[in-house]
């Protein structure tokens, strides 16, 4: 019940195409959902995160849509470019029994946009 | 500017030979927390901190001790490692633990147990 599964676990896009990343999740006290973005040789950093009090939230060419009653969140990369080439990590948490904040990260998305 | 620094970033070991790997975070944060990422297994917890002398387990604990003596610093340590702890492992900060936000990582050490 603690699982977020991701998918697609790779993604191949022409320059100026639209990305799309989809993750699902059972435990419907997760409140927090957060997309990371990692390059090659670099740590994740925080992309856009969205809370389950809004369906949408969009920043730029990143998009997040959400589906509370379904459990499913995505990210959309519109006009999708090079640059953009990375892993995508989806994550959903909640604070825990132990008083903290705890993330399970889905098993993320290699993107590569080809230009 | 902002950091969460590790060292090293890169190490091959033997078996046995107990090694550390430290984390620095320079934001004041309360929270920190190390990870490992393996291939189709995404970004698993190990251990956390909520503040100084304050640690827990994660999800995959076992083989691994942390301590954390001063709030900057977390390290994370491999009493004897085994050719299963062979990894990428990440550092994270956060400003508080018990709010959903942001977290920090560290650029990875990527370890190779022999």
């Amino acid at each position: 019940q603690q699982q977020v599964k991701q998918s697609p676990q790779s993604l191949i896009v022409q320059k100026g195409g639209i990305s799309i990343i989809n993750c699902a999740y059972e435990n419907t006290a997760f409140d927090y959902f957060p997309w990371y973005q990692q390059f090659p040789g670099k740590g994740p950093a925080l992309l856009i995160a969205i809370r389950p009090d809004v369906s949408e939230k969009k920043e730029g060419r990143f998009t997040i849509s959400f589906n509370k009653s379904a459990k499913q969140f995505s990210l959309h990369i519109m006009d999708s470019q090079p640059g953009d080439s990375a892993t995508y990590f989806c994550a959903a948490s909640k604070l825990w029994v132990s008083g903290t904040y705890k993330y399970i990260f889905g098993t993320g998305t290699r993107l590569k946009v080809l230009a | 500017e902002a950091q969460v620094t590790q060292n090293p970033r890169y190490l091959i070991t033997v078996t046995g030979k107990k090694l550390t790997v430290t984390c620095s975070q320079n934001m004041n944060h309360e929270y920190m927390s190390w990870y490992r990422q393996d291939p189709g297994l995404g970004l698993r917890q190990i251990y956390y901190s909520m503040n100084v002398e304050v640690t827990d387990k994660g999800d995959v604990p076992e083989g691994y001790k942390v301590s954390r003596k001063e709030k900057r610093n977390f390290p994370l340590i491999l009493e004897s490692p085994s050719p299963n702890q062979t990894s990428l492992y990440f550092c994270a900060s956060s400003f508080e633990a018990r709010v959903g936000g942001e977290l920090f990582f560290g650029e990875g050490s990527r370890l190779t147990v022999l």
